[in-house]
Order: structure tokens, then sequence, then C-alpha cells
């Protein structure tokens, strides 16, 4: 089973849809758990931090669900510059980052 | 967050050859990492670099082929030995800051490898 799991993709959405996108992780050991975006030929930007049980920054919400591993990131009234990449991203206790292989996204007009 | 910097942001490199990538912080940060990313695939770790004394190497990865140096807090260096095609690929290094965010990681902009 891989370590951390996340919906293939991809996405194409209208701008202004609502999209979201789930991420299973193996390790219940898993301390902190992070969303990234990559743009085509750039490298990773931290976009979100998730927090106990979800946080919100703006149209991007975050949830955590330990008791089944599960993270999810909601993003609503999409933008055409919310095409990107998202990486599903856990610690396991270290410092140390296991990245999903990415849900790729594109809004279109 | 950090701004992280890296040299050369590419290059072409012959087979059987070294290239070293620096990388550069803007600020002292606790952790540095270096992470391989493929064609089509999410990041690797290859490595965390240590101040002052050896890497921690991920399985299947070697200091022989991959060997790592951080002098200070600011800076590290990693050379990727005896090159084969199989080494094209974007590496990328990342620092952790210490703080609120003790976990987060952020990346310098990669250097893309092509190995002929």
């Amino acid at each position: 089973r891989k370590e951390v799991e996340q919906d293939p993709g991809p996405f194409n959405v209208p701008e202004g849809a609502t999209v979201a996108f789930n991420c299973t992780y193996s390790n219940s050991a898993s301390q902190s758990f992070f969303w990234y975006r990559q743009d085509c030929r750039k490298e990773p930007k931290l976009l979100m931090s998730v927090y106990s049980s979800g946080n919100e920054d703006g149209r991007f919400t975050a949830q955590l669900n330990r008791a089944s591993q599960y993270i999810s990131l909601l993003i609503r009234d999409s933008k055409l510059s919310d095409s990107a990449t998202y990486l599903c991203v856990v610690n396991q206790g270290s410092y140390q980052l296991t990245f999903g292989k990415g849900t790729k996204l594109s809004v279109i007009p | 967050s950090a701004v992280i910097s890296q040299k050369p942001s590419r290059d072409i490199c012959q087979r059987g050859t070294s290239l070293t990538i620096q990388c550069q912080v803007d600020s002292q940060v606790t952790m540095m990492f270096w992470y391989r990313q493929q064609p089509g695939q999410s990041l690797t770790l290859i490595a965390t670099a240590n101040q002052g004394s050896e890497a921690t190497y991920e399985s299947g990865f070697v200091i022989d082929k991959f060997p790592i140096s951080r002098p200070n807090l600011t800076f590290s260096t990693l050379t990727v030995s005896n090159m084969s095609p199989e080494d094209s690929s974007i590496y990328l290094c990342s620092a952790t800051t210490s703080g609120r965010g003790l976990y987060e990681q952020y990346f310098g902009p990669g250097t893309r490898l092509t190995v002929t």
C-alpha cells in the first residue's frame, strides 16, 4: 500500500466551480499534514498546513479525519490561476515529508 | 518562510561526469533536505543534510553517488557523481524553519539535470 494516495485526476472544471481533492495516508502515527501546490516546471509551494480538525484560508478549506486517515482540500469559486498540481504531503513524526503523486487541476474558462 | 536559491538552474552533462548543485537559504534554518523529482513523478527524498556531519540518506541513495555537504546553517551542496541518463531529473533543495510551522518545508526552484 502506498504511503500517501491521492485522486489520480486530472480534474477539469469550469471557472467558479467547487472542486474537492481527497488523500489517504497509511501511517497512523503521522503527525502533520500539508497541501502543496506545484505549477508546471516549478517547485512545490506550501498552500496550507492542515490542523487537527481542519482549517480554512479564503477559498480553500482543508480537513483532516485521523480515524479514517483521510485528508481533503476543497477549492471554492475556482479561478484560472488555480490550475496546478496539488500535492498531499504527510509528516511522519520526524522532519521528513512523504509526498503523494499529486492531482492535476485544470480550470477552464 | 525562507527564500531558497539553487544553482545551476539547469545543466546538460555527459555520462560519467559529476555535477555539484548549490543551495543557499536567506536565513538560518533548522533542517535542509535534498529531493529528486523524475518526470511525471512526485518528490522522493534523497537525504537530510546535517550541518557539520554526514548526511542521512534514504533507502536507495548512497553517499558515494550523492555526496552532500552542509558547512553552515544556510548553505548545502549535492553532488551527482558518475552520472548516467537515469540521473536525469529535477533536484530540489528544501529547508524548514524553527517556530510555529515546525515541519513546513520551503523549496528552492530546482535544478533540471539532463544526462546524455
